[in-house]
């Protein structure tokens, strides 16, 4: 049961260019969302978070948007730098409760920023 | 100045041997994680401490036994290992665990290799 799904294995943009990455989840308890950044040989690296109580975060170059009602946030990186190639990783978790702050994650986009 | 850091970074051994991965954090957080990367790729969650008690437990096999001696580390000890187990292994810290939404910070991960 995957509840956390990035359907774009991969994505290849142009430098200088907006890349958009999507993400979808199904389970409603979710409240808090992250984005993190993986290279090769390395863990992943915290992007940006939002919580449900907002529809837009932005820290530099990087905005994530979050629609609750569709279930779906999107990472939006611009412009796009070589630099920025890497695993793109969603995740989820939900505030309180039982889950303590457990992370689900979605499969990862492979980002490739062309020179 | 690693944040979270794992040894060994790598590890080979045989089917049926016993081994442990360590994990420590020096970044003053209060609980820590071990999540399990797969052949496909998916982040997903084993077991989680706070302040040195076991918060998450997910459906792991009792060959896995995780051990905190204190909150800055989290080691993870895997008996009579099996072909299955064979996948990347990282460690993460946050600070608050389910009362707070604060991002997890990850280890660069340990690649286990069963012959």
């Amino acid at each position: 049961d995957q509840q956390v799904k990035q359907n774009s294995p991969s994505l290849s943009v142009q430098e200088g260019r907006i890349s958009i990455l999507n993400c979808d989840y199904t389970n409603s308890m979710f409240d808090y969302f992250l984005w993190y950044k993986k290279y090769p040989a390395e863990g992943p690296t915290f992007l940006i978070s939002i919580s449900s109580i907002k529809d837009k975060n932005e820290d530099g170059r990087f905005t994530v948007f979050l629609n609750k009602s569709a279930k779906h946030l999107s990472l939006h990186i611009v412009p796009s730098q070589p630099g920025d190639s890497a695993v793109y990783f969603c995740a989820a978790s939900s505030f309180g409760g039982t889950s303590y702050g457990k992370l689900t994650f979605g499969q990862g986009t492979i980002l490739t920023v062309h020179p | 100045d690693t944040a979270v850091s794992q040894t060994p970074k790598y590890l080979v051994t045989q089917m049926g041997n016993d081994k442990s991965i360590k994990c420590e954090q020096n970044l003053g957080h209060d609980t820590m994680y071990w999540y399990k990367q797969d052949s496909k790729k998916f982040l997903k969650i084993m077991f989680s401490y706070n302040n040195k008690e076991l918060i998450i437990n997910e459906t792991v096999p009792n060959r896995f036994s995780p051990k905190s001696p204190d909150k800055a580390h989290l080691n993870l000890h895997i008996n009579s290992l099996e072909l299955g187990d064979s996948a990347v292994y990282f460690c993460a810290s946050s600070q608050g665990g389910s009362i707070s939404n604060q991002p997890q910070h990850f280890g660069d991960g340990t690649r286990l290799s069963i012959l």
